[in-house]
């Protein structure tokens, strides 16, 4: 079954730094997604990309945040000078369509700490 | 504002029991609805989904839903619980006619099971 697949699947990083997290959506899936989840609180939509670009972002996305698709196959975020407070699971999703119409299918997530 | 609440933090049950998940929305229009699984360590999966038609939906390990419009409500229930079930669970949301592309998430129910 086709999956989403997120790499690494634990980053721990010092303060300031820049990571990238790595995705691979499902490969007919046209939209795709990155969610964060902060130990013990919700799951939090940060962005949604369609087309080669952003097409919702939420007021956590901010210029601190990027995300590309740079080939066929890689969705990444970039976290430009990581901060305490970023330390979370963050998820990868895609999905054939909008969420509306069909579901979104998510990575096991990358678990980025923060030092 | 659309949201999704899930009441219950934490719920324990015995093996065999039966078990029942609150959700509640909050959407104007008509609500596209979602019970995700995390198992510890692991990422979403999706259990099933609400999109029309008939109120009573079946999903994967033995789960099923019933959306109750005068409600407000999509509660998850299972007849006969699982060791294997303990996990968290998470309702989430959308609607139509927007065209949001994120989904909203609750706070997720822990459930534990009693051998």
């Amino acid at each position: 079954e086709p999956e989403v697949t997120q790499t690494p699947s634990h980053q721990v990083t010092q303060m300031g730094q820049e990571v990238i997290l790595r995705c691979v959506p499902i490969s007919n899936h046209l939209y795709f997604y990155w969610y964060r989840q902060i130990l013990g609180q919700k799951v939090e939509f940060l962005v949604s990309f369609y087309n080669n670009e952003i097409s919702e972002k939420s007021e956590i996305f901010d210029d601190q945040f990027s995300v590309e698709r740079p080939d066929g196959s890689n969705f990444t975020l970039k976290i430009r000078s990581t901060k305490l407070e970023d330390s979370a699971m963050y998820f990868c999703a895609s999905s054939e369509a909008l969420p509306g119409q069909v579901e979104a299918f998510f990575g096991q997530g990358t678990r980025l700490t923060v030092v | 504002a659309q949201s999704v609440t899930q009441p219950d933090i934490h719920i324990t049950v015995s093996e065999g029991a039966s078990l029942e998940l609150r959700c509640n929305y909050s959407y104007g229009a008509t609500p596209y609805l979602f019970w995700y699984v995390q198992s510890p360590g692991q990422g979403l999966q999706l259990l099933l989904k609400y999109f029309s038609g008939d109120t009573l939906v079946q999903g994967i390990k033995g789960f099923e839903a019933e959306f109750k419009r005068s409600q407000s409500s999509f509660n998850l229930r299972k007849p006969s619980v699982h060791w294997s079930d303990a996990a968290e669970y998470f309702c989430a949301g959308t609607y139509s006619g927007a065209g949001s592309y994120q989904l909203t998430f609750g706070k997720g129910t822990k459930l534990s099971v009693i051998p």
